[in-house]
């Protein structure tokens, strides 16, 4: 049972380009979170999807973020005209069931904006 | 105030010793407690969950008071390679789990 896939690792963008990361949840898991993690600081929640639905995206930047979990195929966590404030480690996790149920990172991925 | 709230450490000991982290959380209402360890800027891995009736796993303890809004960690026994950043992450039947800022551990020969 493969464990929650991101992709790609590093990735790196100049100021004004588009970010896409992806996540693929463990399988049999309906939920996905995204955090991102600053240098030097904790990992801080942005957003909570289910199949279709975004069920808490409380913590997502008012703009250039959004987050998508379609039906088919993986989260996706999209920024829009980065800035290098957004250089960061974007992890995601998935569970089975509600946030009551154990998390299960990926790797993340390293946002690097020039 | 911050939701959940750890001292970031660095705690600094030998081999062999024990240490206790503590962490707060200021939801009454949270549902769900863990300690996750996070090393060098790698994704976080669970160590264990926490009950109100505490739990044991090897050089590990954790423990619950939900009157007082404090989780603990004990690690006996110190090796290297428990040194990590340990998070104390609380949940909410509602979906969304916090994560504190960490407690940097450091244990050396």
């Amino acid at each position: 049972n493969a464990g929650v896939m991101q992709n790609p690792r590093h990735l790196v963008r100049r100021r004004g380009q588009e970010a896409r990361l992806r996540c693929s949840p463990m399988k049999g898991h309906s939920h996905v979170y995204w955090y991102r993690q600053l240098p030097e600081e904790g990992l801080k929640f942005m957003v909570y999807l289910q199949k279709e639905n975004i069920i808490d995206e409380s913590g997502m930047p008012k703009e250039r973020f959004s987050a998508e979990f379609p039906k088919e195929g993986p989260s996706i966590l999209r920024i829009q005209q980065v800035v290098r404030g957004d250089s960061a480690a974007y992890f995601c996790a998935s569970s089975p069931g509600t946030a009551v149920d154990t998390q299960y990172f990926g790797p993340g991925t390293r946002l690097t904006v020039l | 105030r911050k939701e959940v709230e750890q001292d970031p450490g660095p705690f600094n000991v030998p081999e062999g010793a024990t240490v206790a982290f503590n962490c707060t959380y200021s939801n009454s209402a949270s549902q769900s407690f863990f300690w996750y360890r996070q090393d060098c800027r790698k994704e976080p891995k669970l160590l264990m969950s926490v009950y109100s009736s505490g739990n044991e796993d090897g050089r590990f303890t954790a423990q619950l008071n939900r009157a007082s809004q404090y989780i603990s960690l004990l690690i006996r026994d110190s090796k290297l390679s428990d040194s990590a950043t340990y998070l104390c992450v609380v949940g909410s039947n509602a979906g969304k789990s916090t994560f504190g800022d960490g407690t940097t551990l450091t244990v050396k020969p």
